[in-house]
């Protein structure tokens, strides 16, 4: 596509649900971002992949957040047992080649709401 | 841990003013530091540097990097109030090499440029 595209771009769901955030990042870009992004604050990393698999996790504050991008091109975030912590703009991020930051093209966002 | 630190986290101005922001860093190996510009919720690329004291120029937009005393200035002259908006610093380790831990970025400085 011609940009980073994510959906939902609003997600609104009670404390408790399972929320699947989706991630098509631009088409030929081999690397792929994860951050979230709390209001006030910088983006803060997640995870990378690099083709199918997860390159580095050490960003998912814990077990309940679990990403997949099983093709090489679509990722999906899935937050399992959501808290109202979790609320922020989930913003993903793809560049063409692994490594090239300063290419990092960045989608609108999903803004999830936990109530 | 790397940390980057950005001041001012706010600033007002009048259209047609110069403004100077700034951004610190602590990084374990320096790869790279980057400026990006976040009016809604897309973060937009504006400058890479990875050498210090040579500026990278983009009409009103310059930006230099001190990699002695560890932190870049991001210069805007004769602001437009179509400049405000979020400007992030953030900066790349490069000890896990590949792109792996994504960038750390600073919290932004919030511009408003007024009429």
């Amino acid at each position: 596509g011609a940009g980073v595209s994510q959906t939902p771009s609003n997600k609104v769901t009670e404390k408790g649900k399972y929320v699947e955030l989706r991630c098509d990042p631009i088409s030929g870009h081999t690397a792929l971002y994860w951050y979230r992004q709390s209001l006030g604050q910088g983006p803060e990393f997640l995870i990378y992949f690099q083709g199918t698999g997860a390159a580095d996790d050490s960003g998912l504050p814990n077990d309940r957040f679990f990403a997949v991008r099983p093709e090489g091109s679509v990722s999906t975030l899935k937050i399992q047992r959501t808290e109202r912590g979790d609320s922020a703009v989930y913003l993903c991020a793809s560049s063409k080649i692994a490594g090239a930051l300063g290419e990092l093209f960045f989608g609108e966002g999903s803004r999830l709401t936990v109530l | 841990e790397d940390k980057v630190v950005q001041s001012p986290l706010s600033l007002v101005v009048h259209e047609g003013d110069t403004v100077t922001l700034n951004c610190s860093y602590e990084v374990t190996n320096f790869r790279s530091l980057l400026w990006y510009k976040q009016e809604k919720k897309a973060p937009t690329f504006l400058f890479m540097l990875t050498s210090s004291g040579i500026e990278k120029k983009s009409g009103r937009l310059s930006s230099i990097l001190d990699k002695k005393e560890l932190f870049s200035i991001l210069n805007i002259t004769a602001t437009q109030t179509g400049d405000s908006a979020v400007y992030l610093c953030a900066v790349e380790d490069g000890r896990s090499g590949g792109g792996a831990d994504g960038l750390t970025f600073g919290k932004g400085t919030h511009l408003i440029i007024q009429p």
